[in-house]
């Protein structure tokens, strides 16, 4: 199994350009989420899923935009990126999305950077 | 809210050393906790996980015990080794209802061994 793939492993952006970064499982898992990663910070929920076609968000959605059309796949837009988006960006999945005993499954990360 | 407090890194250890990384958290309801590391330009990984008061969680000589009378989950392991060296945190994850399958994540400890 792939488990939790991302693409790309890196991106640099200037200021105002958007992109999309790519999340996919083929593990059936029902949660999916995105963090970003912060030096001192932590990881910061930006957005999840509790299933296709549900969507909500986390603690710090804005300037994020996120669609949940299949099981598998979860692709996290950047409308107009910022600098202040520079960061290590993750996603996540686990099996159920209604038990918190649940370990979350994550890709390597996508490394992005604002000039 | 939820909160995870965990100590500040970096920590420097001797090969062998005993390990102790503190956790403390706060949660409105029953949550598990978890911790997981992050080796260098790597994604996550569990490490251990408990689900309920008194569990003891383990894996790879780290264990940890959920603590609920001291709202506490720190990490231990008796003799370390170089390969230990990456970022630990600690994390809680507290369903809640239309919420899924949330983590909370401490700010992480970078542990560094040395020969």
């Amino acid at each position: 199994n792939a488990g939790v793939t991302q693409t790309p492993k890196f991106q640099v952006l200037k200021t105002g350009q958007s992109m999309t970064l790519q999340c996919a499982q083929d593990m059936n898992h029902e949660y999916m989420s995105w963090y970003r990663q912060d030096p001192g910070m932590g990881l910061r929920l930006i957005h999840y899923s509790v299933g296709a076609g549900i969507t909500d968000q986390g603690e710090v959605p804005n300037g994020y935009n996120v669609s949940r059309s299949t099981t598998e796949d979860f692709p996290l837009r950047l409308l107009s990126a910022a600098p202040s988006q520079t960061s290590v960006y993750f996603c996540a999945s686990s099996y159920s999305s209604y038990s918190s005993n649940q370990p979350q499954h994550f890709g390597d990360g996508t490394r992005l950077s604002i000039l | 809210g939820n909160s995870v407090t965990q100590m500040e890194g970096p920590v420097t250890l001797s090969e062998e050393a005993f390990l102790t990384i503190n956790c403390t958290y706060t949660a409105t309801g029953y949550p598990s906790l978890f911790w997981y590391v992050q080796y260098p330009g790597e994604g996550l990984q569990l490490l251990l996980k408990a689900t309920k008061a008194d569990d003891k969680g383990s894996n790879k000589g780290f264990e940890a015990t959920y603590r609920k009378e001291t709202t506490s989950f720190h990490l231990e392991k008796g003799s370390v080794q170089v390969s230990d060296s990456a970022v630990y945190f600690c994390a809680l994850s507290d369903y809640s209802r239309g919420g899924g399958n949330k983590l909370t994540f401490g700010t992480g400890t970078q542990l560094k061994v040395e020969l």
